[in-house]
């Protein structure tokens, strides 16, 4: 079973650091891109960025490029979305998620897709 | 930027009824970036429509898509008590960033 695990949940303070994890299993975790999710009540599903585990390539949504450090340990199986200095506004359930992909009839396509999605680790930033 | 609009914001139904969802993008896109996901309470999104109108792995046939330009549509025909709770489009294609909408809340009546 294809499976993307979370770490728990985080509470910090205001200007601290943070590291939350994701790690995959039940595939090859090498050869599917991972990316982020973020979920606020006010803003809704976000996608922040993506990374290839097999050479570490990153694309960064461009509201979260300078924001957050996204990274991968393919010795371990394990993605990261990492921040240097939270905010209040960074309070929110983060979803690692995998790319799914399946070629169009033409050949010349992709579908995309994110599945599965892991279950998610709220981030809590408050003094 | 692709923005997404989804409407209704709340759809309030009975089982057994059949649920149309609306997704309308604010320029033209190629439907095979069109995503659906289902997210019940407590839990995390899942794939229902990929490339809008191909149905994922496990998805029951009453799930459909269709659209095409700015328009697309998830219907759910002869609804299931395990179908009432939120749903969004995604835009996953070019140009990035791969976006939601808003979502629909489907409700019991």
């Amino acid at each position: 079973e294809v499976q993307l695990v979370q770490s728990g949940p985080e509470v910090k303070k205001p200007g601290e650091s943070l590291k939350i994890s994701c790690k995959g299993s039940g595939y090859d975790f090498t050869k599917h891109w991972i990316g982020w999710v973020r979920q606020t009540p006010g803003k809704g599903l976000e996608w922040m960025g993506i990374i290839y585990p097999g050479d570490s390539d990153t694309t960064y949504s461009p509201s979260f490029e300078g924001q957050v450090i996204i990274s991968v340990d393919k010795s371990i199986n394990t993605a990261y979305l990492q921040w240097r200095s939270l905010k209040a506004s960074d309070s929110a359930m983060y979803y690692c998620v995998r790319r799914g992909v399946e070629v169009t009839p033409t050949m010349r396509e992709f579908y995309n897709w994110f599945d599965p999605w892991g279950q998610g680790t709220l981030v809590t930033v408050s003094s | 930027e692709i923005v997404l609009t989804q409407f209704p914001g709340t759809l309030s139904l009975s089982p057994g009824e059949r649920a149309t969802l609306s997704c309308r993008a604010s320029q033209s896109v190629n439907s095979i970036s069109i995503v659906w996901y289902q997210q019940k309470p407590g839990q995390s999104p899942r794939v229902l429509i990929y490339g809008a109108s191909r149905r994922a792995t496990g998805i029951p046939e009453r799930f459909t898509g269709s659209g095409s330009g700015t328009d697309f549509t998830l219907t759910i025909t002869n609804l299931e008590p395990e179908d009432f709770a939120v749903y969004y489009c995604q835009h996953y294609g070019t140009p990035l960033p791969y976006t939601f909408g808003q979502g629909t809340r489907l409700e019991i009546k």
